[in-house]
């Protein structure tokens, strides 16, 4: 049981260059969140969804788009790259209220 | 809007004293909080969650609605709990569990 995995762990990309971050879990888990972490700030929600072919928008959602075509799979587009997307993105799935489970994190510079 | 304000960035406790971690929340509604923790090269995890009333690795926390906080404690810190905490505030609805994340205390614990 691998819970939340999410690729690559690293990456860099140049202004206008477009990437998508995988995340994929393996409980079964209605819901998923994809966070960003700013240096020295919490977590932002970017987007999140509510069960396969739903998805919708949480506070910082400009920049990103997001699809949810299984349950296990939740991936994060980033179309043309701005310096202000250098971030530390995490994704989570949840199947209660009560807790969220975390990936490990993708770190992405954009110079 | 919902904020969770965690004032102190870091603490440098030594090894068997107390510590205590601020948080600050701003909410309309009956909020549910909690308490995240990355521990070194680990992910995100729940510590604890105000609804349990539970007392996890020998930390509480108490929510207070009049001072609208809910304070991490611990009386006798061990040099395993050095860690970035993070209290969150969810607004549970229709999304699951959508978290509202303080900028993070690291706590380092001295021998």
């Amino acid at each position: 049981n691998a819970g939340v995995t999410q690729t690559p762990k690293f990456r860099i990309l140049k202004i206008g260059q477009s990437m998508t971050l995988q995340c994929t879990q393996d409980m079964n888990h209605n819901y998923m969140y994809w966070y960003r972490q700013d240096p020295g700030m919490g977590l932002k929600l970017i987007y999140y969804s509510v069960g396969a072919g739903i998805t919708d928008k949480g506070e910082v959602p400009n920049g990103y788009n997001v699809s949810r075509s299984t349950t296990e799979d939740f991936p994060l587009r980033l179309e043309l790259a701005a310096p202000s997307q250098t971030s530390v993105y995490f994704c989570a799935s949840s199947g209660t209220i009560y807790e969220q489970y975390f990936g490990p994190g993708t770190r992405l510079t954009v110079t | 809007a919902q904020r969770v304000t965690q004032p102190e960035k870091l603490l440098s406790v030594f090894k068997g004293a107390p510590v205590e971690l601020k948080c600050n929340y701003s909410y309309s509604g009956s909020p549910e909080l909690f308490w995240y923790v990355q521990y070194s090269r680990q992910r995100l995890q729940l510590l604890l969650r105000h609804i349990s009333r539970e007392s996890i690795k020998g930390f509480t926390a108490d929510l207070n609605k009049g001072e609208t906080s809910f304070h991490l404690k611990k009386p006798f810190a061990q040099e395993e709990d050095s860690a970035m905490y993070y209290c969150a505030l969810s607004s549970i609805g229709a999304a699951g569990n959508k978290l509202t994340f303080g900028g993070g205390t690291r706590v380092l614990v001295k021998p």
